[in-house]
């Protein structure tokens, strides 16, 4: 079953902590990307990777890290430097031939702070 | 930079209803147009993809029209049902590879 997946579902990060999501996708695509929504706001891209071993920064890339050692997972890392990590996360990913083809979204993880 | 709006935010209608959403943007030099459709909590679904040398796409209750030019795009949905009830997001393709989204419109369909 080809999809993109994502873990967990909710995280909830402490003060001063920093917290890693998961994107895995089994699609054999060349790019990936970290979206995130906010209520009433559209996606906003966060970083995104077009091949292994190579990443960029999107809108809003402070406070994040990302790394794309294996073509199949692009992990997430909200550092303690993000001061409102409270938002709905989504990963998603392409052949990524621009202009021809979709993104694909994996399910979301919701983070929350406690 | 790249802005798109969805107008209306919500819209209510009655079952069987066709209905139009709109979107525009504000920088006509995008490689593609894309319909997504999510559903509360959870991730985005692709509805339809135009290209920018495209004037619209079909899939099957759904028609999605392009004008380039002047920065507008509509999604025509016929015969809405229950089903439909959702939140519709437009998103355009700029360069490398970056989607800008807006804010989508809440459609709720009343059996």
């Amino acid at each position: 079953d080809g999809g993109i997946t994502q873990s967990p579902k909710y995280l909830f990060r402490k003060e001063g902590q920093n917290v890693t999501l998961s994107c895995e996708q089994n699609l054999n695509h060349d790019a990936m990307y970290w979206y995130r929504q906010d209520p009433g706001q559209g996606l906003r891209l966060i970083y995104y990777s077009q091949i292994v071993n190579d990443f960029q920064k999107g809108d809003i890339a402070e406070g994040y890290s990302v790394s794309r050692e294996k073509k199949e997972s692009f992990p997430l890392t909200v550092t303690s430097a993000q001061k409102n990590p409270t938002a709905f996360y989504l990963c998603a990913s392409s052949e990524g031939r621009r202009g021809e083809e979709t993104q694909y979204f994996g399910p979301g993880t919701r983070l929350l702070v406690l | 930079k790249q802005e798109v709006t969805q107008i209306p935010a919500a819209l209510s209608v009655p079952e069987g209803e066709n209905l139009v959403l709109n979107c525009s943007f504000t920088d006509s030099a995008i490689y593609n147009l894309q319909w997504f459709r999510q559903d509360p909590g959870k991730g985005l679904t692709s509805l339809l993809l135009i290209q920018s040398s495209q004037r619209e796409q079909t899939s099957g209750r759904l028609n999605a029209s392009l004008d380039k030019s002047s920065g507008r795009s509509t999604l025509y949905i016929a015969a809405s049902q229950p089903g439909d009830s959702a939140t519709y997001l437009c998103a355009v393709e700029g360069g490398a590879n970056n989607l800008f989204f807006g804010t989508g419109t809440r459609l709720t369909v009343i059996p």
